[in-house]
C-alpha cells in the first residue's frame, strides 16, 4: 500500500544545476500537487495536474516545470537551481470530483542548493 | 484571494494539559476546511476535516468545529501526548478548486512529561 511516492529523499545540488523531482502515486488518483514548505511557513503550491496532459500553475510557478504523461507520475523539474529554492517539496495526490476527500501527501524531498 | 491564519508557535504544553490551536479564514463561498499533522521527518497526514458550517471533524482525541459566523475552525484536545509533538496545519479547500489547498503557516505543538 503505496499511496504517494517520492524520489530522493535528500539531494543537494549547486547553483545553476538542474535535477527532476520524481513523483508516483499508485491509487489511480487524477489529481497531483507539488508544494514546496519553507521553514516557519505553510505550504505554497507551485504546480498542480488534474489529469494526463494537463498541467497549470499554482502560487509559486517560477523556475520550475511539470510534466503528467501518465495517471501515475508527476515529476517536478529545476532547471537552473537557485537558492532561494532550497525548500523541502511534497507531492500530493487526490480523487477527483469528491470534494469531501482529503489530499494524500508523500514524506518530502529535502533539497538544498548552494 | 482565500487565506488562512493560525496562531503561532511553539506552543508548549505539559502532558495532558488542554490543547487549542486557533485558525481563521478568509474565502468566498463555503469552503472545506481541514486540519493536517506533520511529525518530525514526516509528509502531512490528514487529522480530521469539515465540509459545512457547524460540521464537527473528530479523530484521535482532536476536534474541530466548523463555524461559518466566526470563519474559524479552531483544533482542539482535552488532554495531550508527549506523541501529540507535531506540527499542525490548518487548510482550506475553496469550491471548484480543482481540490487546491491553501495552508496556514504551521503551529508547532512540543509536549513535554
Amino acid at each position: 500500500n503505496a499511496g504517494v511516492t517520492q524520489t530522493p529523499k535528500f539531494r543537494i545540488l549547486k547553483i545553476g544545476q538542474s535535477m527532476t523531482l520524481q513523483c508516483t502515486q499508485d491509487m489511480n488518483h487524477n489529481y497531483m500537487y507539488w508544494y514546496r514548505q519553507d521553514p516557519g511557513m505553510g505550504l505554497k503550491l507551485i504546480y498542480y495536474s488534474v489529469g494526463a496532459g494537463i498541467t497549470d500553475k499554482g502560487e509559486v510557478p517560477n523556475g520550475y516545470n511539470v510534466s503528467r504523461s501518465t495517471t501515475e507520475d508527476f515529476p517536478l523539474r529545476l532547471e537552473l537551481a537557485a537558492p532561494s529554492q532550497t525548500s523541502v517539496y511534497f507531492c500530493a495526490s487526490k480523487v477527483p470530483g469528491q470534494w469531501d476527500q482529503p489530499q494524500h501527501f508523500g514524506d518530502g524531498t529535502r533539497l538544498s542548493i548552494l | 484571494g482565500n487565506s488562512v491564519t493560525q496562531m503561532e508557535g511553539p506552543v508548549t504544553l505539559s502532558e495532558e494539559a488542554f490543547l487549542t490551536i486557533n485558525c481563521t479564514y478568509t474565502a468566498t463561498g463555503y469552503p472545506s476546511l481541514f486540519w493536517y499533522v506533520q511529525y518530525p521527518g514526516e509528509g502531512l497526514q490528514l487529522l480530521l476535516k469539515a465540509t459545512k458550517a457547524d460540521d464537527k471533524g473528530s479523530n484521535k482525541g482532536f476536534e474541530a468545529t466548523y463555524r461559518k459566523e466566526t470563519t474559524s475552525f479552531h483544533l482542539e484536545k482535552g488532554s495531550v501526548q508527549v506523541s501529540d509533538s507535531a506540527v499542525y496545519f490548518c487548510a482550506l479547500r475553496a469550491p471548484d478548486s480543482w481540490g487546491k489547498l491553501q495552508f496556514g503557516a504551521g503551529t508547532q505543538v512540543v509536549v513535554t512529561p
